[in-house]
């Protein structure tokens, strides 16, 4: 059975950093692209970021891009979501979800149960 | 990008009766490999998203038989053939043809 564990969620001021995490199992991680997709409070759904299975092509949304970075360890079957310069904007629940295969992006058969992320003063 | 359009935002059924949603794409679905990516998402109060419906038509395992999908090129549709109270939530249409990814807006399923 496919598990998603998101953590690393919290409140953060503007302009501060964080890292999510992303624990995988149940599949055999470096064989799927990975992808995030936020959803800000009482809203509709945001694709964030892709990696595929090596890590070696990314794809970032216009409002994300240069300030978070997408990174995955296959041997600790862990997606990160490095996210820099944060704004009140970005306050959302954060999802990862699971792709078909290691190049397939935007299926998404697998999400996890999502991590708040507060952007505050 | 390629603009999701869902209506209605809002649809309260009455249990039993049938349900449609519609999406609406700014640009065909209908990528070079002749595939159309255009996939549903159910959302229950409380729960991550859930996929229903992949490539229009093909529904998830365990997604019952009520649930269908149709469309083509720009526009789609969701069906429900007959409500049941699981099926309250919001259900999302999304596109994978082309980057960046999208989301329509979400269309809130409610009992009557």
């Amino acid at each position: 059975e496919v598990q998603l564990l998101e953590s690393g969620g919290g409140l953060v001021q503007p302009g501060g950093s964080l890292r999510l995490s992303c624990a995988a199992s149940g599949f055999t991680f470096s064989n799927y692209a990975m992808g995030w997709v936020r959803q800000t409070p009482g809203k509709g759904l945001e694709w964030v970021s892709e990696i595929s299975g090596s890590g070696g092509n990314r794809f970032y949304a216009d409002s994300v891009k240069g300030r978070f970075t997408i990174s995955r360890d296959n041997s600790k079957n862990t997606l990160y979501l490095q996210m820099n310069s944060l704004r009140a904007e970005d306050t959302a629940v954060y999802y990862c979800a699971k792709e078909v295969a290691s190049e397939s992006y935007g299926h998404f058969p697998s999400w996890g149960q999502g991590t708040l992320v507060t952007v505050s003063s | 990008d390629a603009v999701m359009t869902q209506s209605p935002l809002s649809l309260p059924v009455t249990l039993g009766q049938p349900a449609s949603i519609s999406c609406r794409s700014s640009q065909s679905l209908v990528y070079s490999d002749g595939i159309t990516y255009l996939t549903w998402f159910q959302q229950r109060p409380g729960q991550s998203p859930r996929r229903l419906i992949y490539k229009v038509s093909n529904r998830d395992s365990g997604v019952p038989d009520r649930f269908s999908g149709s469309g083509s090129g720009t526009d789609f549709t969701l069906k429900i053939s007959r409500v049941e109270a699981e099926d309250v939530g919001v259900y999302y249409c999304m596109q994978g043809t082309h980057w960046p990814l999208t989301f329509g807006q979400g269309t809130r399923l409610e009992i009557k």
